[in-house]
């Protein structure tokens, strides 16, 4: 079944610590979007890619770097996180046709 | 710049009794407007989109242009209907080029 496949789900990390959180998937999209949602803030977009090696800054990408390197993978990192990063992470993939999004499990990221 | 309003951040109805959430929207172009939402231990999906025009599982939503809202309504609430609901705002070709979330609202039907 197309899918979209997020690891790790859960991550508790230190302040000061790289972090890479991947995504795949099967769905054979070509958009992909990694969201952060925390609680009272909703989902709030932190990068999005269009294509391979196509990257564009969503609303909140200071601290964050994404690599995408080919159509079914879009990772994200952390070069330094820290605990204000804390936050459950959705990767997803769109429709470009209907316009839905599909999204992953969501990996629940902790920096101590 | 866009943005979408959920006012509620908790709405409880009784099991039954009719539902509305709310949703407002900014944009000064021609927006498209989903409704998305995440069930207990499940990912986050699509519920309906206004272009489809279609009700999906009781729910309904109107595209008001005039007042910038894009409420979701369903006469007879339903326990199953217990989740967190967010309101999305898209533009672009089909609303592909971007999607702003609003804050969500968690609705729980009573018994």
């Amino acid at each position: 079944d197309a899918d979209v496949t997020q690891t790790p789900r859960n991550r508790i990390t230190k302040t000061g610590k790289r972090i890479m959180l991947e995504c795949s998937q099967t769905k054979g999209h070509d958009r992909m979007y990694w969201y952060r949602q925390d609680p009272g803030l909703g989902l709030r977009l932190i990068y999005y890619s269009f294509d391979v090696k196509d990257i564009n800054k969503g609303e909140i990408s200071d601290g964050y770097s994404v690599s995408r390197q080919a159509q079914a993978k879009f990772s994200l990192s952390l070069e330094s996180a820290i605990p204000n990063q804390t936050a459950l992470y959705f990767c997803a993939t769109l429709n470009g046709n209907t316009g839905e999004l599909f999204f992953g499990e969501g990996s629940r990221l902790t920096v101590l | 710049a866009q943005r979408v309003t959920q006012p509620e951040k908790l709405l409880s109805v009784f099991k039954g009794a009719p539902v509305e959430l709310k949703c407002n929207y900014s944009y000064s172009g021609s927006p498209e407007l989903f409704w998305y939402v995440q069930y207990s231990r499940q990912r986050l999906q699509l519920l309906l989109r206004h272009i489809s025009r279609e009700s999906i599982k009781g729910f309904t939503a109107d595209l008001n242009k005039g007042e910038t809202s894009f409420h979701l309504k369903k006469p007879f609430a339903q326990e199953e209907d217990s989740a967190m609901y967010y309101c999305a705002l898209g533009w672009g070709q089909t609303g592909a080029n971007n999607l702003f979330f609003g804050t969500g609202t968690r609705l729980t039907v009573i018994p």
